[in-house]
């Protein structure tokens, strides 16, 4: 099976700031990584899908790259909204499995 | 406006069994595969099930394998999730979701119902 290591598990930025998170393959997974957005109390939220493409009606300030085994997530100007937890999932055939995610707080 | 509607949760007894619901609107059910992700209290994601389109093609995951059962009425637009020999462990909400194909091998899980909270505890 394949592992997603998500870092870092929580961080903590002002607003205005960019902040990236990682997320490792265990293998090379291609472009097959997506990321999500989990508000508190609610469902998690497609953000990206296939490393880079970014999901109708999401802001542009979050954006996705890599491929392989490496990728990373930017918020390039963090706003109050975007306290959440964000998890990468990769998808391949039929199974799926998600990082840990990444706790987002605003100083 | 798309809609994922989960039923079902609620206390169980290990051992016990449970069949969750996911009753769904403004899209055209049977066009899409669809999901079951569970959340454990204050942990990550974890994939339960998945089903194809048609009902024709499903997946389980390790986490459930054998004691759980994914099926959909296309007449009612509605998924299901039949839980036996529950666990502890399997406490946790439970997700409906969708995926934008109707095959199981497609990448990403566009909507997402808020979920039912199962318990397990004696």
């Amino acid at each position: 099976d394949i592992q997603m290591t998500q870092s870092p598990s929580s961080l903590s930025a002002s607003v205005g700031d960019s902040v990236t998170i990682t997320c490792q393959a265990s293998h090379d997974i291609k472009k097959y990584l997506n990321w999500y957005q989990q508000r508190p109390g609610k469902a998690p939220k497609l953000l990206i899908y296939d490393a880079l493409h970014l999901e109708r009606g999401v802001p542009s300030r979050f954006s996705g790259s890599g491929s392989g085994a490496h990728f990373s997530f930017t918020i390039s100007s963090l706003q109050p909204e975007d306290t959440a937890t964000y998890y990468c999932q990769h998808y391949d055939s039929f199974s799926n499995t998600f990082g840990q995610g990444t706790k987002v707080e605003i100083k | 406006e798309v809609q994922l509607v989960e039923s079902g949760g609620g206390l169980a007894q290990p051992g016990g069994s449970l069949r969750l619901s996911c009753s769904v609107s403004g899209f055209s059910f049977d066009h899409h595969a669809m999901h079951w992700v569970r959340q454990a209290p204050g942990r990550g994601l974890q994939s339960v099930a998945a089903i194809s389109n048609d009902g024709g093609s499903t997946y389980y995951a390790d986490s459930m394998r054998g004691r759980v059962t994914i099926s959909r009425d296309n007449s009612r637009s509605t998924l299901y999730l039949q839980m036996t020999s529950l666990r502890v462990e399997d406490t946790a909400v439970y997700h409906c979701v969708r995926v934008p194909d109707g095959g199981l091998a497609v990448g990403y899980f566009d909507y997402w119902g808020q979920g039912t909270l199962i318990t397990v505890s004696s």
